[in-house]
């Protein structure tokens, strides 16, 4: 089946640095792709749509100069969170959508990352 | 807009007992619905949709769910509940008008305990 690798797993940063996160799309391409973020025992929010060759789209609140979305090509997106602080701490998850919107979104497992 | 509703924050049954998540929904059209489960600090696995056709769905480890267009719900069930699908529960519906993105329910915590 389609799957979707993230890493890292988890890291740790200090406050004021950048961290990438990347999403890739093992055996299938992926046109578009999805970031949310879960804080822990709550749903999941979008925070983005990462279009292959394009910018990304926003949802609401959430600030593109902070979270940098870049999907260069049709199996990897990154999110990069810029200038972390500890309130950036979250579980991190991206999907990719292999074929039409019938078919479940792959999740990849996830980034937890912690802003000190 | 289209959304999703879990009622139940969290859902405790015994092992062998049948289980049932709850999901109603709210969309214009016709919904594309799903259940996925996450184990802790995992990402999300499907288990199974509602595009069209027969109510009924089965999908994976035993799961099904009954679409019910008149109540507007998707609930998920299970005839015997195991221990190991304790998890984190989430209904979703694909917003087909906003390049496909899944828009979830609040999530609902199942227990099964022995």
């Amino acid at each position: 089946g389609a799957v979707v690798s993230q890493h890292p797993s988890r890291v740790i940063c200090k406050s004021g640095t950048s961290v990438k996160i990347e999403c890739r799309s093992l055996d299938f391409q992926a046109t578009t792709m999805f970031w949310y973020r879960q804080f822990p025992k709550q749903s999941l929010m979008l925070m983005a749509t990462s279009n292959e060759g394009s910018k990304a789209t926003y949802e609401q609140g959430v600030e593109k100069d902070k979270f940098l979305i870049n999907h260069a090509s049709l199996t990897l997106s990154t999110l990069t969170v810029t200038s972390a602080h500890p309130e950036d701490s979250s579980f991190y998850i991206c999907s990719a959508n292999s074929e039409g919107y019938n078919s479940p979104l792959h999740f990849g497992n996830g980034t937890r990352l912690t802003v000190t | 807009a289209q959304s999703v509703a879990q009622p139940e924050d969290q859902v405790n049954v015994a092992e062998g007992n049948p289980l049932t998540v709850k999901c109603t929904y709210s969309v214009s059209g016709n919904p594309y619905l799903f259940w996925y489960v996450q184990y802790p600090n995992r990402g999300l696995q499907f288990l199974l949709k509602y595009i069209t056709g027969d109510n009924l769905v089965k999908g994976s480890y035993g799961f099904e769910a009954e679409f019910n267009k008149s109540q507007t719900s998707f609930h998920l069930k299970k005839p015997s509940a195991l221990v190991s699908d304790s998890a984190l529960y989430f209904c979703a519906v694909r917003d087909r008008g906003q390049g496909g993105k899944l828009i979830f329910g609040q999530g609902t915590e199942l227990s099964v305990k022995p």
